[in-house]
């Protein structure tokens, strides 16, 4: 079974520009979260969604979106990039609410 | 201040050597995570664990609820543990995927 797959790998954008990563679940799952991990913050949690509902949404402006279709895959947009969002983007994908979560490698975003 | 404290910050053994790794947090939880992340970023769950405690291959992993404490112990550590241990939390109150992340131990094991 393909685990979790993350694109692009990397990404090297400029600030004001608007980016979007794509998450793909392991066959199967349903529930995908995505993270935000950099070297002064740590890990930190962004959003969760659950059969194509947002269920929760961590402490991120309004400049991070997201959403799930129906084949459970996921992406996150960030507009208007800062110098700040450069960061390991990693995302979670789980059979329920619940399960263990098995990680993607995660999309490395440098903002120029 | 975060709520999930590792310690070590970084730990060094030689191979074949115990390790244990400490994580405390300061409010309920409904399970907690041991996830391991090696350089290049990519992360594994080691374990899901709410009560007692869990074992697999040289890992094992322990957590007292009422102490608000958890322990990851590597048995006869091998230089491919060498990795970040990061300890996370879900809480009572918070969704299933909503995790919140200890700063994380670095492990080095040297040959």
């Amino acid at each position: 079974k393909a685990g979790v797959t993350q694109t692009p790998r990397y990404l090297i954008k400029t600030r004001g520009q608007q980016v979007t990563l794509s998450c793909s679940p392991i066959s199967g799952h349903r529930s995908v979260s995505w993270y935000q991990q950099t070297p002064g913050q740590g890990l930190q949690f962004l959003f969760e969604y659950f059969s194509e509902t947002q269920r929760n949404k961590g402490n991120f402006p309004g400049r991070f979106s997201g959403r799930q279709f129906s084949n459970s895959r996921s992406e996150m947009n960030v507009s208007t990039l800062e110098l700040g969002d450069s960061a390991l983007y990693l995302c979670a994908s789980s059979w329920a609410l619940g399960d263990t979560q098995y990680f993607g490698p995660g999309t490395r975003l440098t903002v120029l | 201040k975060n709520e999930v404290e590792q310690s070590p910050q970084n730990l060094t053994a030689q191979e074949g050597e115990f390790i244990t790794i400490n994580c405390s947090y300061s409010v309920g939880i409904s399970a907690l995570h041991w996830l391991q992340q090696h350089p290049g970023g990519g992360i594994v769950s080691l374990f899901m664990l709410s009560s007692g405690k869990k074992k697999h291959g040289r890992l094992i992993a322990t957590i007292n609820i009422q102490e608000k404490h958890s322990s990851l112990h590597i048995t006869a550590s091998h230089p491919r543990d060498s990795a970040v241990h990061i300890c996370a939390v879900l809480h009572s109150t918070d969704s299933w995927g909503k995790l919140q992340f200890g700063a994380g131990t670095q492990v080095v094991v040297t040959p």
